[in-house]
């Protein structure tokens, strides 16, 4: 079992619609980061979540440490979203800390 | 700015045979990472380096090599390339180090076929 599990895997949307992505994790973690990979290749940072909630634009991330879980939200989706997103966690406690990442959810929106 | 720039982006190689990619950073940060991306996994991290001359392994270090002889280069060498190599390969680096809550700048990736 992968320490961070995203879900859904594939996501298809129509433009307009408000998108989820969810990550869930097993390990104690001290921060957790939301990243976005274009069909290029290339790897953005969206958040960094210790707690609560933030906002950039029509992005919107969550985060419940009780849960161990956060949600990526993304209001009037528009077919430049489309592209994979990546959830990683810092773990702590372990031989080493490092950076620990999901599986990643591909998003397509159609206009 | 070109931030963070690898080379080559693309590559086929048969079983035995050697190679080498090339990360180079411009922003003077002192951590620099490989990771290796498969299907329906995360990014591993192969190996890291957190100064110049200095390189330690990450989760995924077998049949892998690296050097880190000028702070903005970092090397993977692959010195004897196995079909499970077939990969997408990334560098990233950071001012602060990845335990941090630091942001990582990565590469665009090099995707590397192994027959």
């Amino acid at each position: 079992k992968n320490e961070v599990e995203q879900s859904p895997q594939n996501l298809t949307a129509q433009e307009g619609e408000f998108i989820t992505i969810n990550c869930s994790y097993s390990v104690g973690i001290s921060a957790l980061h939301w990243l976005q990979q274009h069909p290029g290749g290339g790897i953005v940072s969206l958040f960094m979540l210790s707690s609560g909630k933030k906002k950039h634009g029509r992005l919107i991330a969550t985060i419940n440490i009780q849960e161990k879980h956060s949600s990526l939200h993304i209001t009037a989706s528009h077919p430049r979203d489309s592209a994979v997103y990546i959830c990683a966690v810092r773990s702590k406690g372990t031989s080493y800390d490092k950076v620990i990442f999901g599986p990643g959810t591909s998003l397509s929106v159609i206009p | 700015n070109a931030g963070v720039t690898q080379t080559p982006k693309f590559r086929v190689l048969k079983t035995g045979q050697s190679m080498t990619l090339l990360c180079a950073q411009d922003m003077n940060h002192e951590y620099m990472y490989w990771y290796r991306q498969d299907p329906g996994m995360g990014l591993r991290l192969i190996h890291y380096s957190v100064g110049e001359g200095t390189t330690a392994k990450g989760e995924v270090p077998d049949g892998y090599n690296v050097s880190r002889l000028k702070k903005q280069n970092f090397l993977l060498g692959l010195e004897s390339a196995a079909p499970s190599q077939t990969s997408v390969y990334f560098c990233a680096s950071s001012y602060l180090p990845q335990t941090v809550l630091g942001e990582l700048f990565f590469g665009e990736g090099s995707r590397l076929t192994v027959l």
